[in-house]
């Protein structure tokens, strides 16, 4: 079945800077590739999302890439703010066969002021 | 659309007593999916739902736990009896059928098992 991998597993960044966290996938089939941004105490909210027709997406400061070739997948956000604070987890899902969602195991962002 | 509902939103039982988790989907949607979180473990996929009927369960951990959908609009997950180690915060998420539609979670509720 389908493996995430997601590092690193804290990230601390200043204000302003950019944040990086990748993630790599281990089955081929896999094409819908989401990123959630977990706030403490709620469920994880889609902040963005990627299919495997499209190499890179973008929505304001956050930005995904999408590498098939390799299966890895990276999410880019630019000039942080003190509420990019939260836990974020990358996931994959193929189409095919059973549609499970498999998480990585999360990367704790911290910005400080 | 309130979301995806769950309750209760805190569970404080002893063990060895039964324990029900409750979800109300998104109206219309198709997939229904129990989640647990640890720290120690991630997001685990217990099990889901393809319109009502259980698609996976794979997930869940061991013959104590299991979920039923009895309708479009409602979803449990039993554990009996709980033990400590299911102490955990357990996620509902719901999503339309089609590809690549995103899942939508509820709150959580979060279960201590002492």
């Amino acid at each position: 079945g389908e493996n995430v991998e997601q590092h690193p597993s804290t990230l601390s960044v200043q204000e302003g800077d950019s944040a990086v966290i990748k993630c790599t996938y281990s089955d081929s089939a896999s094409n819908y590739f989401p990123w959630y941004k977990q706030e403490l105490g709620k469920g994880p909210q889609l902040i963005i999302d990627i299919r495997s027709n499209v190499g890179e997406k973008k929505d304001q400061r956050i930005a995904v890439t999408l590498n098939k070739t390799a299966k890895h997948f990276s999410l880019h956000i630019t000039e942080t703010q003190p509420e990019d604070s939260a836990v974020y987890f990358c996931a994959a899902r193929a189409f095919t066969g059973f549609q499970k969602l498999v998480f990585g195991t999360g990367t704790r962002l911290l910005v400080s002021p | 659309d309130a979301g995806v509902i769950q309750s209760p939103r805190h569970e404080v039982t002893e063990m060895g007593q039964e324990v029900t988790l409750r979800c109300k989907p998104i109206s219309g949607h198709d997939y229904l999916f129990w989640y647990r979180q640890t720290m120690m473990r991630g997001l685990e996929l217990l099990i889901y739902f393809n319109n009502n009927v259980p698609i996976d369960d794979s997930g869940m951990p061991e013959d104590r736990f299991s979920a039923k959908m009895p309708n479009a609009s409602f979803s449990t997950l039993k554990i009996q009896p709980s033990e400590p180690r299911d102490s955990a915060v357990y996620f509902c998420a719901s999503r339309w059928d089609g590809m690549n539609t995103e899942a939508f979670f509820g709150q959580g509720t979060r279960l201590t098992v002492v």
